[in-house]
């Protein structure tokens, strides 16, 4: 079955750009979209956007001035940048496959988690 | 952006009990509404999606019914495993959004 896995830097300062990377494994990235989403620490979910394999995406207006989601199909990877990052860009970010069926998304694989803080 | 509110926010029951957990959404959504189980440490795992659709290996005593603005997931015969937080989440419109979760522990 499809896996995700998250990559990138486990802290990042105030003001810098948070990146990070998710491969997928046992499976195609070819015909589904792709989501990123955070979890600040005993908190709940947030959708921060999502791409398509041919490179469409949509974002949550409230980051989407400073997000940048981008796939690579020759590499099964999607990324996300999120710049200007402060304090409370501090989360567990989840990258996960969005099934679109009859109108409707819904997360069915997800990655199992990267903890970001953002902290000089 | 449409809101999901869930309640209670906190619950207890014993294993073997029965537990219905509530979300409405701000607007109708018709029945674009899935649930989520997070285990502490782990990703969520959807249960239900389209309101009422069984995700696949999902045990049957989980059930989701409603429609438009109001929900409710039902989980029978508690078992250990259930303990765990859950999460409604709507997708009739971008941004995509979630309840603020359930959390259910033990008695």
């Amino acid at each position: 079955q499809v896996q995700l896995q998250e990559s990138g830097p486990g802290l990042v300062k105030p003001s810098e750009t948070l990146s990070l990377t998710c491969t997928v494994s046992d499976g195609s990235i070819r015909s589904y979209y792709w989501s990123w989403i955070r979890q600040p620490p005993g908190k709940g979910l947030e959708w921060i956007g999502y791409i398509y394999y041919s490179g469409s995406t949509n974002y949550n207006p409230s980051l989407k001035s400073r997000v940048t989601v981008s796939v690579d199909t020759s590499k099964n990877q999607f990324s996300l940048k999120l710049s200007s990052v402060t304090a409370a860009d501090t989360a567990v970010y989840y990258c996960a496959r969005t099934l679109y069926n009859s109108g409707a998304y819904q997360f069915d694989y997800w990655g199992q988690g990267a903890l970001v803080t953002v902290s000089s | 952006d449409i809101q999901m509110t869930q309640s209670p926010s906190s619950l207890s029951a014993s294993v073997g009990g029965r537990v219905t957990i509530t979300c409405r959404a701000s607007q109708s959504i018709s029945k674009y509404l899935t649930w989520y189980q997070q285990r502490p440490g782990k990703a969520p795992k959807p249960l239900i999606y389209a309101a009422s659709s069984l995700q696949s290996g999902v045990p049957s005593r989980f059930s989701g019914s409603g429609s438009g603005t109001d929900f409710t997931l039902t989980i029978s015969s508690l078992q250990p495993e259930d303990f765990a937080t859950y999460y409604c989440q709507q997708s009739y419109s971008t941004p995509i959004t979630f309840g603020q979760g359930t959390r259910l522990e033990i008695k």
